[in-house]
């Protein structure tokens, strides 16, 4: 059974900093691309980042881009997202998806971490 | 930067079919995928390639893609279907989700 479970969200002030993390298992992780997709309360969802089997490729949204940060661990089967300079509209809960390397289509996706930027 | 368009709301009575649009610029040159999502679960894929079924999803959700406009269409809707529906697509190695739809079943 495929299993992504994400964690280390949490309440973090304006300009602060978290760091996500996405443990895998159920598939062979290290021939998926892999992304965070995020959906802020009541609305929509929206793709932050995605990251290449072997780190190579990296892609973010231009929301996003010099203040987050993706990367993986092949060896442990972990995901992570690193998140700087906190804005207000950075909340929503975080999802970890695999990524098919065939077609890009988001096939499976973990519960979710809520991150609130608040004061 | 590239956008999908999706209305926000289809209701559609339990046995009929519901049809929920997906439009964009040549959208129809793009691979489109489409997800659903219940209250308070995550989305879940059901169509990818723009007509392709992943395993488990059932036969009455089908896809198109041409021209601007991608369409999933539920055949004989059930009240299990009720759910939000989200269409996806690539855009220069930038992930894009239209606005999503909330399919309503009565």
């Amino acid at each position: 059974e495929v299993q992504l479970v994400e964690s280390g969200g949490g309440l973090v002030q304006p300009g602060g900093s978290l760091r996500l993390s996405c443990a895998a298992s159920g598939f062979i992780f290290t021939i998926y691309w892999m992304s965070w997709v995020r959906q802020s309360p009541g609305k929509g969802l929206e793709w932050v980042a995605s990251i290449k089997q072997d780190s190579t490729e990296k892609y973010y949204v231009d929301s996003v881009k010099g203040r987050f940060t993706i990367s993986r661990d092949n060896t442990k089967n972990s995901l992570y997202l690193q998140m700087n300079s906190l804005r207000a509209e950075d909340t929503a809960v975080y999802y970890c998806v695999s990524q098919s390397s065939s077609n890009w289509s988001f096939d499976f996706w973990g519960q979710g971490t809520l991150v609130t930027v608040s004061s | 930067s590239y956008d999908l368009t999706q209305p926000p709301s289809v209701s559609v009575s339990p046995g009929q079919t519901a049809s929920i649009t997906c439009s964009g610029g040549k959208l129809g040159d793009k691979y489109t995928c489409w997800y659903q999502q219940k209250p308070g679960q995550s989305p879940v894929l059901v169509i990818y390639q723009d007509m392709k079924r992943p395993s488990g999803i059932p036969e009455r959700f089908s896809g198109s893609n041409s021209g601007n406009t991608a369409t999933l269409t539920i055949s004989g809707t059930q009240t299990m279907d009720e759910a939000d529906y989200y269409c996806q697509a690539w855009d220069s190695r930038t992930g894009v989700f239209g606005g999503g739809t909330k399919l309503t079943v009565l």
